[in-house]
């Protein structure tokens, strides 16, 4: 059983598309976060979502928009891709928990945009 | 500025030795300081956990330890095996945003037989 998923795995796109990655929880976790990890192998906090609502957004360029439909799911809508936008994308989850906030993640979306 | 400084260089070291990761860190207060394992092309994976009023924490051939004074924090893996090959990435929490990780750019570590 997969506790953190996501797809694709691999994406590979053009400049200017619009592209969306998919994440699914079966934790039974309150919170959700997208990641992002450049070539220099930061792993840099994008959103956070608890419960369906937004708590954490970093400054990320508002080509990319999360949606949370319910708290097992959180998605990544990216618009109007940049060559910038190459990385890897993890999506983790994690209970809301002050005590305890390890997060789970997941295998990762490598995002090449040419 | 803020940062979360470990080793950039790899770190080889012979199976059965220990290995010594150091996580520095500067303007954080963090309240929690964690340790993940990554191995390429998968996700970080959750090993320790250590708060700000602990200073040591095992679990099997682990070990953090958490110096709030120095800012750093040490993370050992005794009796190395090949197997414990990764890049080990320390991460932040600090009471101003919980639920926001700070990771550092994270160690390889590279055991050999």
């Amino acid at each position: 059983d997969t506790a953190v998923s996501q797809t694709p795995k691999y994406l590979v796109t053009q400049m200017g598309n619009d592209k969306s990655i998919k994440c699914e929880q079966n934790l039974g976790h309150d919170t959700m976060y997208w990641y992002k990890q450049d070539s220099k192998k930061f792993l840099k906090i994008m959103f956070s979502y608890n419960n369906k609502e937004l708590i954490i957004n970093e400054t990320v360029p508002n080509r990319f928009s999360p949606k949370s439909p319910d708290k097992a799911h959180l998605n990544l809508h990216i618009n109007s891709l940049e060559l910038g936008d190459s990385a890897v994308y993890f999506c983790a989850s994690s209970p809301w928990d002050r005590a305890n906030t390890e997060a789970f993640f997941g295998q990762g979306t490598r995002l090449t945009v040419v | 500025s803020q940062k979360i400084e470990q080793n950039s260089e790899a770190l080889n070291i012979q199976e059965g030795k220990t290995a010594t990761l150091t996580c520095n860190y500067t303007n954080y207060s963090p309240a929690y300081l964690q340790w993940y394992r990554q191995d390429p092309g998968r996700g970080p994976v959750f090993l320790l956990l250590i708060r700000e009023n602990e200073k040591e924490k095992r679990k099997e051939r682990l070990k953090v330890t958490f110096d709030t004074t120095l800012k750093q924090s040490l993370f050992h893996i005794t009796a190395s095996q090949p197997a414990d090959s990764a890049t080990y990435l320390c991460a932040l929490e600090t009471t101003d945003s919980w639920g926001k990780l700070q990771f550092g750019a994270g160690t390889q570590v590279v055991v050999t037989p």
